[in-house]
């Protein structure tokens, strides 16, 4: 079982702040991380797919970076906007086997 | 292009009747995974399937819990006897390709909007 942690678990931010979150993950026998966007009630929806390491991936005004030797990627947020709100999750994929190891998630609440 | 298709999206049984969940994947995808989300807890993976075959089962409990992804049809999950401790969500995701595969990209999952199964 592969580990993959996210901090913070929660988070609330004014409207227009800037934030970001953290996806662990183990380092030995990476293959890729994939960062997810799950609203209430609807599916995951991808993000990002990143595999190098020093990887950063930009949509919009939300970015991701990938550091494989320590084992971690942020997700950064900028001028966060009430639609942002939902829970960001994070999966790692080893180089062998066919798993997806999920992290639990940040719940991200954007307060206008 | 319709997205990956879960049904039913809420499902109550009572202890120790049969639970069928039904998943559709992306047109021209052939990979399904299904995860589960108990209460509190993040996406665990179950079982991950291609047409006609079972790939990796290794997340997936040794008994009462079946999948299959036929020829024709959707992929479906089966927990037959179902207790209490079953009670989660259920998400199936499909891609166009092997967990493996050289592009990273082409790995990445579509998920559908899960199965909340209650059992009463």
């Amino acid at each position: 079982i592969l580990n993959v942690e996210q901090s913070p678990q929660s988070l609330h931010v004014q409207e227009g702040d800037s934030t970001n979150f953290t996806c662990s993950f183990p380092s030995s026998n990476f293959y890729a991380l994939h960062w997810y966007r799950w609203e209430t009630a609807k599916s995951p929806e991808a993000l990002f797919v990143m595999t190098l390491n020093g990887d950063e991936k930009k949509k919009g005004r939300i970015s991701a970076t990938l550091n494989t030797k320590e084992g971690y990627s942020y997700l950064y947020i900028k001028g966060s906007q009430p639609e942002d709100s939902a829970t960001y999750l994070c999966a790692s994929k080893p180089d062998t086997g066919n798993q997806f190891y999920f992290g639990t998630g940040t719940s991200l609440t954007v307060i206008p | 292009n319709a997205g990956v298709m879960q049904n039913p999206r809420h499902l109550v049984r009572r202890r120790g009747q049969e639970a069928r969940l039904r998943c559709s994947p992306m047109k021209g995808h052939s990979h399904v995974y299904w995860y589960r989300q108990l209460p509190e807890e993040g996406l665990k993976f179950m079982v991950y399937l291609q047409k006609e075959n079972i790939i990796d089962e290794s997340g997936m409990p040794k008994e009462r819990f079946s999948a299959e992804f036929p020829k024709e049809g959707p992929s479906i999950l089966r927990i037959q006897q179902v207790v209490r401790g079953d009670s989660a969500a259920y998400f199936c995701a499909s891609s166009p390709s092997s967990p493996l595969a050289r592009l990273a990209e082409v790995d990445t999952q579509y998920f559908g909007p899960g199965t909340r199964l209650t059992v009463l």
